[in-house]
C-alpha cells in the first residue's frame, strides 16, 4: 500500500527564515516523490518531483530512500511562500501509479 | 492553455439528492484522479482511471458513489444518495502515464478549480 505522512498540519516562520516541510512515505518498491502547492484561490499545482532534481522558486527536496523521506527544504522563506503545501507518492509497479497525497501542510510566512 | 475543467464550481443540495459533478480532462491525457479534500482529511484518492477504464476505486463509498468516464473527454462523480459529511471540494486531475513493461512513469497531474460541495 501507498502511503503519505506530513506531521505538520501547520508551519509558521518568519520571512527570511528557513523552512522545512517534511514528508514520509511508505511503499515497497521504488517510488515516484511529488510536492504540490496550492496558493490562495488558485489550482493545485506542482512544484516539483523527485526525478527532476530541480529548485523550484527556491525550493528542493532529496529523496531519501533509507529514511523514507522526502523533505522540502527552502533556505530563505518568502511572504509570497504561504500556501498549503502536499506531498504526494506514485507507485511505478503496474498498476500502482495512482496518486497519493498526504494530508498537506498549511505554511504561512509572517512579514 | 490546456486546463481540467469541472462542472458545476459550487452545489448545495438537500440530503437524500443525487449529485452528479463533471470533469472536462485535458486532451491527450490518459489518466484521470478523483479526489475529495477536507480540513481533517486533505486530499483522499476516490478513484482512477487509465484509458477510460477503472484502476482504481477503493477509497469511494460503494454503496453510494458512482465514478465514470463515458468518452474520454467526460468523468463524471456521482452521489447517490448525498449525505451532510459529503460536503467537500471534489477535486478531478488528468495527467499521462508513460508504461513501460511492468514500470509505470507518471508526469504531472493538473487539477481542476474543483466543486465544493454542501449537503444540508
Amino acid at each position: 500500500a501507498q502511503r503519505v505522512t506530513q506531521p505538520e498540519k501547520l508551519l509558521s516562520v518568519f520571512k527570511g527564515a528557513p523552512v522545512e516541510l517534511k514528508c514520509n512515505y511508505s511503499y515497497s518498491g521504488s517510488p515516484e516523490l511529488f510536492w504540490y502547492v496550492q496558493y490562495s484561490r488558485q489550482r493545485l499545482q506542482l512544484l516539483l518531483r523527485h526525478i527532476s532534481r530541480e529548485s523550484i522558486k527556491g525550493f528542493t527536496a532529496d529523496l531519501n530512500k533509507g529514511e523514507t523521506s522526502f523533505h522540502l527544504k527552502k533556505p530563505f522563506a518568502q511572504e509570497e511562500d504561504s500556501a498549503m503545501y502536499y506531498c504526494a507518492l506514485s507507485g511505478t509497479q503496474g498498476g500502482s501509479e495512482k496518486l497519493v497525497f498526504g494530508k498537506g501542510t498549511k505554511l504561512t510566512v509572517n512579514p | 492553455d490546456a486546463r481540467v475543467t469541472q462542472t458545476p464550481r459550487h452545489k448545495v443540495t438537500e440530503m437524500g439528492q443525487e449529485v452528479t459533478m463533471r470533469c472536462q480532462p485535458i486532451l491527450g491525457h490518459n489518466t484521470v484522479f478523483w479526489y475529495r479534500q477536507t480540513m481533517m482529511q486533505g486530499l483522499e484518492l476516490l478513484a482512477y482511471f487509465r484509458n477510460r477504464a477503472p484502476l482504481d476505486d477503493s477509497g469511494m463509498p460503494k454503496d453510494r458513489f458512482s465514478a465514470e468516464m463515458p468518452d474520454a473527454t467526460l468523468a463524471t462523480l456521482k452521489i447517490q444518495p448525498s449525505e451532510p459529511r459529503d460536503s467537500a471540494v471534489y477535486f478531478c486531475a488528468s495527467g499521462l502515464v508513460f508504461l513501460y513493461r511492468q514500470t509505470g512513469t507518471n508526469t504531472e497531474a493538473f487539477f481542476g478549480q474543483g466543486t465544493r460541495l454542501t449537503v444540508v
